[in-house]
């Protein structure tokens, strides 16, 4: 089955700077590729998503680059700012009737 | 539209015991899943059902149970509740898995002694 790797498991970045969250999947078949953002106490909710016709999405300071090829993926936050603070999660599924799996998430702190 | 409804929100019970966290949905969504979180761990899918009367396993299926009688609902069933079960449960919905936003319910905070 599928199985998605996520690193680094925790990231601190000074505020402005940018993040970047890398995810790995193991299924070439797998075409969609969301990715969550879950704050402290609340539950995780969607923030961008790439579908595998796609190379890279952008939308205003966040961003997501997808290799096939590599079968990679990755989030980059622009100018972070305090509020971006939070557990990020990847996720990948194969198609409309299939589960949706999750990486292990990676902490983000912004430090000021 | 209340979205994705969680009950109850916390809830301990003994090594043992049996009971049932309830999902319910009012966007006439397919896909609904259940997901156990747990520190460092991620969310680990448990059941899905992409679908009333279907359902399949996740990731770490055992010690629970589920049923998709209706699209709204799909109750998560522990058989005998064991302290491994301590964890936050989150229900989710989509319209399908292909391109679509999951929604999460707000978890559900179970320990067991």
């Amino acid at each position: 089955g599928e199985n998605v790797e996520q690193h680094p498991s925790t990231l601190s970045v000074q505020e402005g700077d940018s993040a970047v969250i890398k995810c790995t999947y193991s299924d070439s078949a797998s075409n969609y590729f969301p990715w969550y953002k879950q704050e402290l106490g609340k539950r995780p909710q969607l923030i961008i998503d790439i579908r595998s016709n796609v190379g890279e999405k952008k939308d205003q300071r966040i961003a997501v680059t997808l290799n096939k090829t590599a079968k990679h993926f990755s989030l980059h936050i622009t100018e972070t700012q305090p509020e971006d603070s939070a557990v990020y999660f990847c996720a990948a599924s194969r198609r409309r009737d299939d589960k949706i799996i999750f990486g292990k998430g990676t902490r983000l702190h912004i430090l000021p | 539209n209340a979205g994705v409804t969680q009950t109850p929100k916390f809830q301990v019970l003994k090594t043992g015991q049996s009971m049932t966290l309830q999902c319910a949905q009012d966007m006439n969504h397919e896909y609904m899943s259940w997901y156990r979180q747990d520190p460092g761990m991620g969310l680990r899918l448990i059941h899905y059902s992409v679908g009333a009367g279907i359902t399949d396993q996740g990731e770490v299926p055992n010690g629970y149970n589920v049923s998709r009688s209706t699209t709204e609902d799909f109750p998560l069933r522990l058989l005998s509740a064991a302290p491994s079960q301590t964890s936050v449960y989150f229900c989710a919905s989509c319209r399908d898995t292909s391109s679509y936003e999951q929604y999460f319910g707000p978890g559900t905070r179970l320990t067991v002694t």
